[in-house]
């Protein structure tokens, strides 16, 4: 138990559609990374945001945004979703220390 | 730019045998390395990190040494159990200067364990 909470753990979605994912960081972690974990493969670092603010991107498309609330919490959203989105969305928490992985959500798209 | 580079699997052995999973990397500076677990259905949790050249991480029976020489983290165990049976991820993170969490995986090497 990592204390890292994601949220949905899976959901479908159609092709075209907007999609929110949420991540709840680790008490007193004030920074929260973002990967995709396509099928079999490794997780691909997204983007990272420390104190509310971008701190880092991956090479991910702008559709990839996120958000870190005044509590740490932390939101991912992908816009005009293609199939290759499909994958396992993981986030992490840290504070000066090592990284804290929630279980991650499952999006489908279809 | 960084990579981190780990043998393919599945690698598929008996229980109390021998394990090593191999990893590479290539990277500026001085990274910190790490060696992450997913069982099924779950995230990821840190296995063990050596954070400078010729550091030994180890945790429930694994251990892996930075060898700066090699740019390598080779993952070993002396003896593993059924419960072992999972994917492991060899990982980089180019700190001091980068913060935690930016972390650059290997593409991950799937164990099976069998009785």
């Amino acid at each position: 138990e990592t204390g890292v909470t994601q949220s949905p753990t899976h959901l479908i979605k159609t092709r075209g559609q907007q999609v929110t994912l949420r991540c709840s960081s680790q008490s007193g972690h004030n920074t929260v990374s973002w990967y995709q974990q396509a099928l079999g493969q490794g997780p691909q670092f997204i983007f990272q945001y420390y104190r509310e603010e971008e701190n880092g991107r991956g090479n991910f498309p702008p559709r990839f945004s996120g958000l870190q609330f005044p509590n740490y919490s932390s939101e991912l959203n992908v816009n005009a979703l293609e199939l290759d989105d499909s994958a396992l969305y993981l986030c992490a928490s840290s504070r000066n220390t090592e990284a804290f992985f929630g279980q991650g959500t499952r999006l489908t798209v279809v | 730019g960084n990579s981190v580079t780990q043998m393919e699997g599945p690698v598929t052995l008996s229980e109390e045998a021998f394990l090593t999973i191999n990893c590479t990397y290539t990277a500026t500076g001085y990274p910190s390395l790490f060696w992450y677990v997913q069982y099924p259905g779950e995230g990821l949790q840190l296995l063990l990190k050596a954070t400078k050249a010729d550091d030994k991480g180890s945790n429930k029976g694994f251990e892996a040494t930075y060898r700066k020489e090699t740019t390598s983290f080779h993952l070993e165990k002396g003896s593993v159990q059924v419960s072992d049976s999972a994917v492991y991820f060899c990982a980089l993170s180019s700190s001091p200067t980068d913060s935690w969490g930016k972390l650059q995986f290997g593409a991950g090497t799937q164990v099976v364990v069998t009785p």
